[in-house]
Protein backbone atom coordinates (compact mmCIF):
# COMPACT_ATOMS: atom_id res chain seq x y z
CA UNK A 1 0.00 0.00 0.00
CA UNK A 2 1.42 3.32 -0.61
CA UNK A 3 2.24 5.38 2.76
CA UNK A 4 3.38 8.32 3.74
CA UNK A 5 5.53 8.33 6.66
CA UNK A 6 6.43 11.80 9.60
CA UNK A 7 7.96 9.54 12.17
CA UNK A 8 7.78 12.29 14.66
CA UNK A 9 4.84 13.56 16.24
CA UNK A 10 6.25 16.65 17.78
CA UNK A 11 9.61 18.02 17.14
CA UNK A 12 11.35 20.83 19.38
CA UNK A 13 13.65 23.57 18.68
CA UNK A 14 14.91 26.37 20.06
CA UNK A 15 14.30 29.24 18.15
CA UNK A 16 17.69 30.44 16.32
CA UNK A 17 18.47 26.63 15.89
CA UNK A 18 18.28 24.98 12.51
CA UNK A 19 15.14 22.29 12.15
CA UNK A 20 14.51 19.60 10.36
CA UNK A 21 10.95 17.76 10.30
CA UNK A 22 11.20 14.06 8.51
CA UNK A 23 9.19 12.79 5.88
CA UNK A 24 9.61 8.98 4.13
CA UNK A 25 7.31 7.92 1.28
CA UNK A 26 6.41 4.45 0.14
CA UNK A 27 5.04 5.14 -3.19
CA UNK A 28 5.68 3.47 -6.90
CA UNK A 29 7.20 5.51 -9.27
CA UNK A 30 8.59 9.49 -8.91
CA UNK A 31 5.80 10.95 -7.35
CA UNK A 32 5.36 14.53 -7.12
CA UNK A 33 6.14 15.53 -2.85
CA UNK A 34 5.07 18.59 -1.44
CA UNK A 35 5.01 19.96 1.98
CA UNK A 36 2.00 22.30 3.43
CA UNK A 37 1.76 24.14 6.61
CA UNK A 38 -1.46 24.43 9.65
CA UNK A 39 -1.99 26.71 11.64
CA UNK A 40 -4.59 26.58 14.52
CA UNK A 41 -8.07 25.76 13.26
CA UNK A 42 -7.13 27.01 10.08
CA UNK A 43 -6.82 25.17 6.69
CA UNK A 44 -3.49 24.05 5.21
CA UNK A 45 -1.25 26.22 3.62
CA UNK A 46 1.63 25.64 0.51
CA UNK A 47 5.10 25.09 1.45
CA UNK A 48 7.24 24.15 -1.75
CA UNK A 49 7.14 21.12 -3.89
CA UNK A 50 9.54 18.90 -5.72
CA UNK A 51 8.31 17.90 -9.48
CA UNK A 52 12.29 17.02 -10.96
CA UNK A 53 15.70 18.64 -11.09
CA UNK A 54 17.30 19.74 -8.15
CA UNK A 55 16.84 17.85 -5.02
CA UNK A 56 17.16 20.93 -2.88
CA UNK A 57 13.67 22.76 -3.30
CA UNK A 58 13.34 26.16 -1.62
CA UNK A 59 9.61 27.04 -0.80
CA UNK A 60 8.10 30.12 1.29
CA UNK A 61 9.03 31.50 4.78
CA UNK A 62 12.42 30.51 4.30
CA UNK A 63 12.06 27.07 4.19
CA UNK A 64 13.68 23.90 2.29
CA UNK A 65 13.25 20.62 1.35
CA UNK A 66 15.65 17.81 0.46
CA UNK A 67 14.52 15.29 -1.81
CA UNK A 68 16.66 11.69 -1.42
CA UNK A 69 15.60 9.48 -4.41
CA UNK A 70 17.81 6.09 -2.59
CA UNK A 71 16.17 7.06 0.67
CA UNK A 72 12.25 7.82 -0.31
CA UNK A 73 12.70 10.91 1.98
CA UNK A 74 11.44 14.36 1.29
CA UNK A 75 12.83 16.39 5.00
CA UNK A 76 12.03 19.78 5.20
CA UNK A 77 14.70 22.04 6.55
CA UNK A 78 15.09 25.70 8.01
CA UNK A 79 18.52 27.13 8.93
CA UNK A 80 17.34 29.56 11.41
CA UNK A 81 14.24 28.69 13.34
CA UNK A 82 11.40 30.83 14.28
CA UNK A 83 8.72 31.70 17.23
CA UNK A 84 6.30 32.14 13.97
CA UNK A 85 7.12 28.73 12.70
CA UNK A 86 5.48 26.74 15.34
CA UNK A 87 2.51 24.75 13.53
CA UNK A 88 1.57 21.18 12.35
CA UNK A 89 3.29 20.27 8.90
CA UNK A 90 1.98 17.62 6.66
CA UNK A 91 3.81 15.73 4.02
CA UNK A 92 2.20 14.75 1.06
CA UNK A 93 2.87 12.80 -2.15
CA UNK A 94 0.74 12.52 -5.66
CA UNK A 95 1.92 10.22 -7.92
CA UNK A 96 2.29 10.52 -10.79
CA UNK A 97 0.35 9.61 -14.38
CA UNK A 98 -2.80 10.02 -12.66
CA UNK A 99 -5.51 12.49 -13.43
CA UNK A 100 -5.14 15.51 -11.64
CA UNK A 101 -7.75 14.85 -9.41
CA UNK A 102 -6.12 11.58 -8.25
CA UNK A 103 -5.68 11.41 -4.43
CA UNK A 104 -2.57 12.86 -2.74
CA UNK A 105 -1.38 11.08 0.17
CA UNK A 106 -0.77 12.83 3.72
CA UNK A 107 1.43 11.93 6.34
CA UNK A 108 -0.16 12.73 9.70
CA UNK A 109 1.50 15.43 10.54
CA UNK A 110 4.39 16.59 12.61
CA UNK A 111 4.04 19.74 15.12
CA UNK A 112 6.62 21.87 15.68
CA UNK A 113 7.26 23.52 18.69
CA UNK A 114 9.82 26.83 18.48
CA UNK A 115 10.78 27.75 21.98
CA UNK A 116 12.34 31.04 22.58
CA UNK B 1 -6.92 30.08 2.45
CA UNK B 2 -8.16 33.09 -0.24
CA UNK B 3 -10.40 31.77 -3.32
CA UNK B 4 -12.48 28.74 -1.23
CA UNK B 5 -14.57 29.41 1.31
CA UNK B 6 -16.27 27.36 3.67
CA UNK B 7 -19.14 27.56 6.36
CA UNK B 8 -19.93 27.53 8.79
CA UNK B 9 -16.57 27.87 10.59
CA UNK B 10 -18.11 25.28 13.83
CA UNK B 11 -21.46 23.44 13.44
CA UNK B 12 -22.76 21.42 15.97
CA UNK B 13 -25.00 18.66 15.50
CA UNK B 14 -27.22 16.13 17.22
CA UNK B 15 -27.45 12.95 16.57
CA UNK B 16 -29.33 11.04 13.92
CA UNK B 17 -29.83 14.47 12.45
CA UNK B 18 -28.21 15.30 8.67
CA UNK B 19 -25.84 18.76 8.24
CA UNK B 20 -24.24 20.30 5.12
CA UNK B 21 -21.30 21.88 5.18
CA UNK B 22 -20.77 24.47 2.34
CA UNK B 23 -17.87 25.00 -0.25
CA UNK B 24 -16.94 27.62 -2.38
CA UNK B 25 -14.46 28.55 -4.92
CA UNK B 26 -13.81 31.71 -6.95
CA UNK B 27 -10.59 30.10 -8.67
CA UNK B 28 -12.16 28.45 -11.47
CA UNK B 29 -10.66 24.98 -10.37
CA UNK B 30 -12.38 21.78 -11.85
CA UNK B 31 -11.17 19.87 -9.51
CA UNK B 32 -12.20 19.95 -5.49
CA UNK B 33 -11.82 17.48 -2.63
CA UNK B 34 -13.01 17.15 0.56
CA UNK B 35 -11.10 15.72 3.35
CA UNK B 36 -11.60 14.74 6.57
CA UNK B 37 -9.04 15.61 9.79
CA UNK B 38 -8.75 13.73 12.81
CA UNK B 39 -5.78 14.32 15.74
CA UNK B 40 -2.83 11.95 14.75
CA UNK B 41 -4.54 10.70 11.38
CA UNK B 42 -3.41 13.36 9.04
CA UNK B 43 -5.84 14.16 6.32
CA UNK B 44 -8.48 11.46 4.81
CA UNK B 45 -10.18 11.90 1.42
CA UNK B 46 -13.67 11.67 1.93
CA UNK B 47 -14.77 12.63 -1.93
CA UNK B 48 -13.41 14.44 -4.66
CA UNK B 49 -14.65 16.05 -7.88
CA UNK B 50 -12.63 16.64 -11.17
CA UNK B 51 -15.49 17.98 -12.98
CA UNK B 52 -19.21 19.00 -12.73
CA UNK B 53 -21.91 16.62 -11.85
CA UNK B 54 -19.39 14.02 -11.65
CA UNK B 55 -17.62 12.84 -8.28
CA UNK B 56 -15.84 9.70 -6.89
CA UNK B 57 -15.45 7.87 -3.18
CA UNK B 58 -12.23 8.86 -1.82
CA UNK B 59 -10.85 6.75 1.09
CA UNK B 60 -13.77 7.24 3.56
CA UNK B 61 -16.60 7.87 1.94
CA UNK B 62 -19.74 5.86 3.86
CA UNK B 63 -21.86 8.27 5.40
CA UNK B 64 -21.20 11.05 3.88
CA UNK B 65 -22.08 12.13 0.18
CA UNK B 66 -21.98 15.34 -2.34
CA UNK B 67 -22.87 17.02 -5.14
CA UNK B 68 -21.30 18.86 -8.11
CA UNK B 69 -23.99 20.92 -9.76
CA UNK B 70 -21.40 24.17 -10.22
CA UNK B 71 -18.18 24.02 -10.84
CA UNK B 72 -17.38 26.77 -7.63
CA UNK B 73 -19.76 24.60 -5.22
CA UNK B 74 -19.14 21.40 -3.61
CA UNK B 75 -21.29 20.46 -0.91
CA UNK B 76 -20.49 18.02 1.90
CA UNK B 77 -23.37 16.13 3.73
CA UNK B 78 -22.73 14.30 6.85
CA UNK B 79 -25.39 11.86 7.33
CA UNK B 80 -26.65 10.08 10.10
CA UNK B 81 -25.26 7.22 8.91
CA UNK B 82 -21.67 8.70 9.61
CA UNK B 83 -21.33 6.87 12.97
CA UNK B 84 -18.01 9.02 14.18
CA UNK B 85 -18.51 12.64 12.71
CA UNK B 86 -17.33 14.68 15.12
CA UNK B 87 -13.77 16.17 13.33
CA UNK B 88 -12.39 19.04 10.95
CA UNK B 89 -13.37 19.26 7.51
CA UNK B 90 -11.42 20.51 5.00
CA UNK B 91 -11.85 21.41 1.29
CA UNK B 92 -9.48 21.84 -1.30
CA UNK B 93 -9.78 22.52 -5.16
CA UNK B 94 -7.09 22.03 -7.53
CA UNK B 95 -6.59 22.72 -11.46
CA UNK B 96 -7.88 19.62 -13.42
CA UNK B 97 -4.81 20.12 -16.28
CA UNK B 98 -2.17 20.26 -13.54
CA UNK B 99 -1.00 16.79 -11.68
CA UNK B 100 1.83 18.45 -10.06
CA UNK B 101 -0.10 21.77 -9.07
CA UNK B 102 -0.48 22.19 -5.29
CA UNK B 103 -4.34 22.41 -3.82
CA UNK B 104 -5.84 24.83 -2.26
CA UNK B 105 -7.12 24.62 1.01
CA UNK B 106 -10.35 26.41 2.40
CA UNK B 107 -10.47 27.26 6.30
CA UNK B 108 -12.34 24.62 7.27
CA UNK B 109 -15.24 23.62 9.39
CA UNK B 110 -15.33 21.45 12.73
CA UNK B 111 -17.96 19.86 13.01
CA UNK B 112 -19.47 18.35 16.79
CA UNK B 113 -21.70 16.38 17.75
CA UNK B 114 -23.86 16.98 20.58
Amino acid sequence: AQSVAQPEDQVNVAEGNPLTVKCTYSVSGNPYLFWYVQYPNRGLQFLLKYITGDNLVKGSYGFEAEFNKSQTSFHLKKPSALVSDSALYFCAVRPRGYSSASKIIFGSGTRLSIRP
Amino acid sequence: DGGITQSPKYLFRKEGQNVTLSCEQNLNHDAMYWYRQDPGQGLRLIYYSQIVNDFQKGDIAEGYSVSREKKESFPLTVTSAQKNPTAFYLCASSPRTSESGKEYFGPGTRLTVL
